[in-house]
């Protein structure tokens, strides 16, 4: 059974970097794609971007600037780092699992992560 | 992006009720729609992915359609578990992009 756990700073100060990792359990980091997906109530669910398992990423537009994924395959972890924040990302935080396709949808989805963006 | 509007926002109905709710595309995504259901505190969990294919796990209750730009998730005869936030999700293209939500409730 598949499971996602994500972690980190519950509290990150604005013009800060957000740093979260994505404990995977019950399968292997390789040949999928991980998604970072966050959730507000003013803008809904957010695909942030992903990270796929030949190395690459692709991220939204929106956060390309400041974004960065990554993974460790040796922990079973991946992580997303987001630099410059604001108040507007607050936002519970999700990682989310594809399958090896590209079109695939979210199948798997850790338990999320509120994280505060506030001095 | 693709914008991915659903409808209705909330919709109220009872237990054993037959109900539709539908998602629209803002362009054709063929058939790379994807259904969730998400209750309070809880993450989104996948019903119904390209368009009509059902999840493993999920209740045979759940059913999907439509291809190209318009798409509906049926539920045949509610339960109570069943009110949720439900919302659709295109896999076309990047950036993935969620509708809004629809809000079920008794």
């Amino acid at each position: 059974q598949v499971q996602l756990q994500e972690s980190g700073p519950g509290l990150v100060k604005p013009s800060e970097t957000l740093s979260l990792t994505c404990h995977v359990s019950g399968g292997s980091i390789s040949s999928y794609y991980w998604s970072w997906i966050r959730q507000t109530p003013a803008k809904g669910l957010e695909w942030i971007g992903y990270f796929y398992h030949s190395g690459g990423t692709n991220y939204n537009p929106s956060f390309t600037s400041r974004v960065t994924m990554s993974i460790d395959t040796s922990r079973n972890q991946v992580y997303l780092e987001l630099r410059s924040v604001t108040p507007a990302d607050t936002a519970v935080y999700y990682c989310a699992r594809g399958s090896s396709g590209f079109n695939s949808p979210f199948v798997y989805w850790g338990l999320g992560i509120l994280v505060t963006v506030s001095s | 992006d693709i914008q991915m509007t659903q409808s209705p926002s909330s919709l109220s109905a009872s237990v054993g009720d037959r109900i539709t709710l539908t998602c629209r595309a803002s362009q054709t995504i063929n058939n790379y729609l994807n259904w969730y259901q998400q209750k309070p505190g809880r993450a989104p969990k996948l019903l119904i992915y390209a368009a009509s294919n059902l999840q493993s796990g999920v209740p045979s209750r759940f059913s999907g359609s439509g291809s190209g730009t318009n798409f509906s998730l049926t539920v045949s005869s509610l339960q109570p578990e069943d009110f949720a936030t439900y919302f659709c999700q295109q896999s076309f293209n990047t950036p993935r992009t969620f509708g809004q939500g629809t809000k079920l409730e008794i």
